[in-house]
């Protein structure tokens, strides 16, 4: 299979604890974007890379909310000291830019992070 | 600010047609997706549209107009299958996507 995968699919910690995602993009894909998404809300971007270097970082997330693509290819989302307010739907997506177009961006199956 | 609105939820009958309405207003366009999105899972890609007009396939058409900042999803012959939600999404002048909150498709028998 050589779509994007993503690492737990599901995840349940306590309040205060550090919770670290993997997401494996497709392999010719140099875009690689980290989403939140909750029930009944579209999306919500975290941030993106292309090839290894972090290119946008949304406002919304906190000093906790960390990543990274240290070789360009796979990419890590680490969570420090949990709250139940973390708790969604953690999608990852990977997409191919050329000649200044972006085209589609195609989605991991998600990890779902539970903070009791 | 960037904003995509899409009604929240709509109802439609089995074998019937229906039409998802998306408008946006963003800082630069450079094109809008429509993906589908079953309850519990990622979303996937149903259309592109970056030209004005009507883009066909199969069941799904999508529609832009981009002097109004208007797209619609048209989704023919209806099947239970079709039951999920449908998200517009705007590429903006950074290339990133802006996303609606999407759109709730029940469908009855």
């Amino acid at each position: 299979d050589t779509g994007v995968s993503q690492d737990p699919r599901h995840k349940i910690t306590k309040r205060g604890q550090n919770v670290t995602f993997r997401c494996d993009p497709i392999s010719e894909h140099n875009r690689l974007y980290w989403y939140r998404q909750t029930l009944g809300q579209g999306p919500e971007f975290l941030t993106y890379f292309q090839n290894e270097a972090q290119l946008e970082k949304s406002r919304l997330l906190s000093d906790r909310f960390s990543a990274e693509r240290p070789k360009g290819s796979f990419s890590t989302l680490e969570i420090q000291r949990t709250e139940q307010g973390d708790s969604a739907m953690y999608l990852c997506a990977s997409s191919s830019v050329r000649d200044s177009l972006t085209y589609e961006q195609y989605f991991g199956p998600g990890t779902r992070l539970t903070v009791t | 600010g960037q904003n995509i609105d899409q009604p929240t939820e709509m109802t439609a009958t089995e074998g019937a047609i229906v039409q998802i309405n998306c408008t946006y207003q963003t800082s630069g366009f450079n094109g809008l997706f429509w993906y589908q999105q079953h309850a519990g899972e990622a979303p996937t890609f149903l259309s592109y549209n970056v030209l004005d007009g009507l883009e066909e396939k199969g069941r799904f058409s999508s529609f832009l107009s981009r002097s109004k900042g208007y797209s619609y999803l048209l989704l023919k012959e209806l099947q239970m299958k079709d039951s999920a939600s449908y998200l517009c999404a705007v590429v903006d002048s950074n290339y990133q996507l802006i996303w609606g909150a999407g759109t709730k498709l029940i469908i009855k028998p």
